[in-house]
């Protein structure tokens, strides 16, 4: 089945600068790739997707990147803020969004003001 | 975006009792549905996925018979801890499908389970 990996798992950064998260997958059929944001005691909200037609995605702060061949995707975040602080999922599925997704193992973000 | 509600919030049990937790669509009409659990600090792990009217079909090493999953509507799906034991003290989040949505799935709050 697939497997996702994901680094770092933790991510320190200070207020104003950039978190890259990374992510590989091993399953070349996958073609839908979300990214996730977990605040303490709450469920996974989705903060952008991309699928593997496309090789980049960009919403405000927010951008992903997909590299097909490599089987890597990844997400910046720019012009960090203190509310940006929780910890990030990245999943994998086949088909369509709606598909069993399977996640990495989470990026633990803290942003320092 | 679509909502998912989960029901309770938080539980605590003694052990060798079943607890029985809700996942909602409020706003749209889901034939499939998800459960996943999480131990603290660790990643979402896929139990199961519910179909509205027919069986659950569980990832492998997830014991069914422990993990009862009910779909009987398009809008309420039910995961049932039976003879609940410390080991299954986790957090368990749902997740539901939105075809008016291009299929994204959207996430419930989760329920916090302790069994004491």
């Amino acid at each position: 089945g697939e497997n996702v990996e994901q680094h770092p798992s933790t991510l320190s950064v200070q207020e104003g600068d950039s978190a890259v998260i990374k992510c590989t997958y091993s399953d070349s059929a996958s073609n839908y790739f979300p990214w996730y944001k977990q605040e303490l005691g709450k469920g996974p909200q989705l903060i952008i997707d991309i699928r593997s037609n496309v090789g980049e995605k960009k919403d405000q702060r927010i951008a992903v990147t997909l590299n097909k061949t490599a089987k890597h995707f990844s997400l910046h975040i720019t012009e960090t803020q203190p509310e940006d602080s929780a910890v990030y999922f990245c999943a994998a599925s086949i088909g369509a969004a709606g598909n069993k997704l399977t996640f990495g193992g989470g990026t633990r973000v803290l942003v320092k003001p | 975006g679509a909502v998912v509600s989960q029901h309770p919030s938080r539980v605590i049990c003694k052990s060798g009792t079943s607890v029985k937790i809700e996942c909602r669509s409020l706003d749209f009409q889901a034939t499939t549905m998800f459960w996943y659990r999480q131990f603290p600090k660790q990643s979402l792990m896929l139990m199961a996925t519910s179909n509205e009217g027919s069986k659950a079909t569980y990832e492998q090493g997830v014991e069914k018979d422990k993990f009862l999953i009910n779909h009987a509507s398009l809008t309420l799906s039910t995961l049932t801890v039976t003879s609940a034991h410390p080991e299954d003290s986790s957090f368990y989040i749902c997740s539901a499908r939105d075809p008016g949505s291009y299929n994204e799935q959207f996430f419930g709050p989760g329920t916090r389970l302790t069994v004491l």
